[in-house]
């Protein structure tokens, strides 16, 4: 149980333009996402917080405009990557919270921007 | 905010030895401890976790300790495996049983075991 499943797994961009990334719980309800970008040889670095029905969270130093969160049900929270350039090229994975038992983790999207 | 601070970065040890990783957390609030193993490209793979009302856990060669009072949490890895090389990660969030708060990394800790 408490599964996420998260797409797509590899995405090639054009600089400029946006991408979508969806991550859906497919058997609770994920009021809360958290959503993480890690560069090469890096942790895991929190960028924001969506919870159901309201604004996303977002952590210091990232972009709330180029990071667009919509958490619209208790099963999909998405990040749209806008006006993608080479530098937001990473793998993004989200994160849901259940209760008592962990975290459990999407199975991440490499994001490369040409 | 939290922040989770890890050592070694890297650390190498031969086939059968120990290893140990450590963590030290900066929020008091903080109260669950995960620790995640990670391949390269993959989604972290929980492997043990610790929370505040105790002081170690274990599972098989596996356990972690925590030190509420220094603010840190140990893995310990008895009679390492070459299967156990990769990439490992502490973590800290303050949600309390529900599990609602925010995660937070550490650096990573990229073990290797020699045969």
């Amino acid at each position: 149980g408490a599964v996420v499943s998260q797409h797509p797994s590899r995405v090639i961009c054009k600089s400029g333009t946006s991408v979508k990334i969806e991550c859906r719980s497919l058997d609770f309800q994920a009021t809360t996402m958290f959503w993480y970008r890690q560069f090469p040889k890096q942790s895991l670095m929190l960028m924001a917080t969506s919870n159901e029905g309201s604004k996303a969270t977002y952590e210091q130093g990232v972009e709330k405009d180029k990071f667009l969160i919509n958490h619209a049900s208790l099963t999909l929270s998405t990040l749209t990557v806008t006006s993608a350039h080479p530098e937001d090229s990473s793998f993004y994975i989200c994160s849901a919270p259940f209760r008592g038992r962990g975290y459990t983790f999407g199975s991440g999207t490499r994001l490369t921007v040409v | 905010g939290e922040n989770v601070e890890q050592h070694p970065s890297t650390l190498s040890v031969q086939e059968g030895d120990s290893a140990v990783i450590k963590c030290t957390y900066s929020d008091s609030a903080s109260n669950y401890f995960p620790w995640y193993k990670q391949e390269l490209g993959k989604r972290p793979q929980l492997i043990i976790d610790i929370r505040s009302n105790v002081g170690e856990k274990k599972d098989q060669r596996i356990a972690v300790t925590l030190n509420k009072t220094a603010k840190h949490f140990s893995l310990h890895i008895t009679e390492t495996q070459p299967e156990d090389s990769a990439v490992y990660f502490c973590a800290a969030s303050n949600g309390g049983s529900s599990n609602t708060g925010k995660l937070i990394f550490g650096q990573g800790t990229t073990l290797q075991v020699k045969p």
